[in-house]
């Protein structure tokens, strides 16, 4: 185990459904980042939290609404999704958002959007 | 542009045998380069990092090289065990003030076979 847990593993959902994916770490990190992973593609970079505070947000639709009560959690909200972003969406924390050395990942929330 | 770009896409192997994969990156200013391992329904582990001045990192049957002034990384797997099979991704870091931002490359699909 990585340290960074996801939840759920799995979802499914209608494009007029409103969902949310949690992220928590115990590794005492102070960063927080939402990626996505499509077929083929990259690693996108989506939002990242430092000290709970956002600093980044990659150009990302606000059909997607990150939240970060404190440095352990991580939420993203989900709603009025397109079936274009069916993807996996992996969470990862690092110690520090300004330097990042080393991600850690959780194992991903695989959504499938109908 | 900061790109990284992976070779082969995929990758099949006999256990036992050894393979390499390849990365070309053109990222400034460099900072580091990382390959993560993804097993199926994981999220990414880094095996190894390299700075500037290493050329070759070994993580058991894991060896990393760089070369930067070419900018191109390999990943060796010796003597493939089934437990290799995984999406191997190359990070290339670039350090833009105080923050370090990582570009993700697609990723090489290794399935090794009994």
């Amino acid at each position: 185990e990585t340290g960074v847990t996801q939840t759920p593993r799995h979802l499914v959902m209608g494009m007029t459904n409103k969902k949310s994916l949690k992220c928590e770490q115990h590794l005492g990190h102070n960063a927080m980042y939402w990626y996505k992973q499509s077929a083929k593609k990259p690693l996108e970079l989506m939002f990242v939290y430092n000290f709970k505070e956002q600093t980044e947000n990659n150009s990302v639709p606000s059909r997607f609404s990150p939240e970060c009560p404190n440095s352990s959690h991580l939420f993203l909200h989900l709603h009025t999704l397109q079936p274009e972003d069916s993807a996996l969406y992996l969470c990862a924390s690092s110690q520090d958002g300004g330097a990042p050395e080393k991600l850690f990942f959780g194992s991903g929330t695989q959504l499938s959007v109908l | 542009k900061n790109q990284v770009e992976q070779s082969p896409q995929s990758l099949i192997i006999l256990e036992g045998k050894n393979c390499t994969l390849q990365c070309n990156y053109t990222v400034s200013p460099f900072s580091n380069l990382r390959w993560y391992k993804q097993d199926t329904g994981r999220g990414p582990v880094s095996l190894t990092i390299m700075t500037f001045s290493e050329n070759t990192k070994s993580n058991g049957r894991y060896t990393a090289t760089l070369d930067a002034d070419t900018k191109q990384s390999s990943l060796h797997i010796t003597a493939s065990q089934l437990s290799d099979s995984a999406s191997y991704i190359c990070v290339v870091s670039a350090k833009s003030g105080g923050s370090y931002i990582p570009t993700f490359g697609r990723g090489t699909s290794l399935i090794v076979h009994p």
